[in-house]
């Protein structure tokens, strides 16, 4: 299957702080990514959905300015936690679908363990 | 809206024993695509198994098999000859439409599975 690389795989950080994560598709361009968001113990929730060179289109209840989604290429999204806090400490996961893979499967990234402290 | 609902937060499954996992779900999308996806503690999304709503034959996939009724709108996981490498979280998904081609996918709560022995 195609393969999508998430970076970093787990962060540490303070209060107040910005962090950045990265979905990357490998061996494919990725025309759409999705953002998910991971409480312990909880499924996974979609947070947006982000097109190659458009804006990302948010769930309800999501705070776009507090995340913020890039989706500048066809092989990189990023997801960034302005002023994070604890509440935000969670497991982020992208997924990404493109051009010249199969539609019966969305291809994950690894996951981000986000810690806010 | 889609719905996606799994009964079973968590159960037990003696070695090289077979497992049902329960999936009932809503929607109103005449043709939609059901998935199954693995999460050990890692966090990693493993896919398992795809169902087209058209599909006439139940999909099966190595150990996994997919009992699709549609009627009673189901889509359970059926896994046989259970291995300790099988414990882990299982969620079912959907999607709107076949395939996940740019399409979000919905997930149920999850079964966690602990292969015992």
């Amino acid at each position: 299957g195609a393969v999508v690389s998430q970076h970093p795989s787990w962060v540490i950080c303070k209060s107040g702080t910005s962090v950045k994560i990265e979905c990357r598709s490998l061996d494919f361009q990725a025309t759409t990514m999705f953002w998910y968001r991971q409480f312990p113990k909880q499924s996974l929730m979609l947070m947006a959905t982000s097109n190659e060179g458009s804006k990302a289109t948010y769930e309800q209840g999501v705070e776009k300015d507090k995340f913020l989604i890039n989706h500048a290429s066809l092989t990189l999204s990023t997801l960034t936690v302005t002023s994070a806090h604890p509440e935000d400490s969670s497991f982020y996961i992208c997924s990404a679908r493109g051009t010249g893979v199969a539609n019966t499967e969305a291809f994950f990234g690894q996951g981000t363990r986000l810690t806010v402290v | 809206a889609q719905k996606i609902t799994q009964t079973q937060p968590g159960m037990f499954v003696q070695e090289k024993e077979a497992v049902t996992l329960d999936c009932t779900y809503d929607t109103s999308d005449p043709s939609y695509g059901l998935f199954w996806y693995k999460q050990p503690s890692s966090g990693e999304m493993i896919f398992l198994i795809y169902q087209g709503s058209y599909d006439q034959q139940n999909a099966t996939e190595g150990r996994y098999s997919l009992n699709f009724q549609k009627a009673r709108k189901s889509a359970n996981l059926v896994i046989s000859a259970s291995q300790l490498g099988d414990s882990a979280m299982y969620f079912c998904a959907m999607t709107p439409g076949p395939g996940a081609a740019g399409n979000k996918l919905t997930f149920g709560g999850g079964t966690r599975v602990l292969v015992k022995p």
